[in-house]
């Protein structure tokens, strides 16, 4: 089994910038996650899908993130406009049934 | 919500030795109780879980331990070796809510 991928692992962008990032979750789960890590806040929950659906969004920070799931074998977070207080470790994870969460190696975003 | 305590933030112990982590939670509802491994550049990986029906579980070197009455979980290291170096996540959740992690422990095991 692949895991769960997430792409880009690492992201340097000018402040103002759009950033996309993008997770493909374990086959055959549905339920998949979006976390923010810093170390200031530890692990947070930004996000999370049941069945492609958004049961629980609010952690997610303000207007500028945003998340979709258009299928069940990927989903993007988008920070628009991104700012410097958003460099941070993202990851995303997935989890069938149960209560087991599988992470991805995360997408580590650096905002100058 | 959950809130979920964890002690201490880092812990530093000689090659062989145990280490203890603990956590606390306050929702009574919590039924499931995982603790995850992060390595330095990659997500947090499970490494064992205890649900509310079993006090204790063992996994070769590692086995956690849960109060329900105290609300209080712990992860033992036995005979630690350099490459437990990591930071240590517990979590709860009850079956309808997420998890809630706690901010995490950086185990240092020295040679």
């Amino acid at each position: 089994d692949a895991g769960v991928i997430q792409s880009p692992r690492h992201e340097v962008t000018e402040m103002g910038q759009e950033v996309t990032l993008r997770c493909k979750p374990i086959s055959g789960h549905n339920s998949l996650f979006w976390y923010r890590q810093t170390m200031m806040r530890g692990l947070e929950l930004l996000i999370y899908f049941n069945n492609n659906v958004p049961i629980d969004d609010s952690g997610m920070p303000e207007d500028r993130f945003s998340a979709k799931m258009p299928n069940a074998s990927f989903s993007t977070l988008k920070i628009q406009p991104s700012e410097p207080r958003d460099s941070a470790v993202y990851f995303c994870a997935s989890m069938v049934g149960g209560n087991t969460i599988y992470f991805g190696e995360g997408s580590w975003l650096t905002v100058v | 919500g959950e809130n979920v305590e964890q002690h201490p933030s880092t812990l530093s112990v000689q090659e062989g030795d145990s280490a203890v982590i603990k956590c606390t939670y306050s929702d009574s509802a919590s039924n499931y109780f995982p603790w995850y491994k992060q390595e330095l550049g990659k997500g947090p990986q499970l490494i064992i879980d205890i649900r509310s029906n079993v006090g204790e579980k063992k996994d070769q070197r590692i086995a956690v331990t849960l109060n329900k009455t105290a609300k209080h979980f712990s992860l033992h290291i036995t005979e630690t070796q350099p490459e437990d170096s990591a930071v240590y996540f517990c979590a709860a959740s009850s079956g309808y809510s997420t998890l809630t992690f706690g901010k995490g422990t950086m185990l240092l095991v020295s040679p």
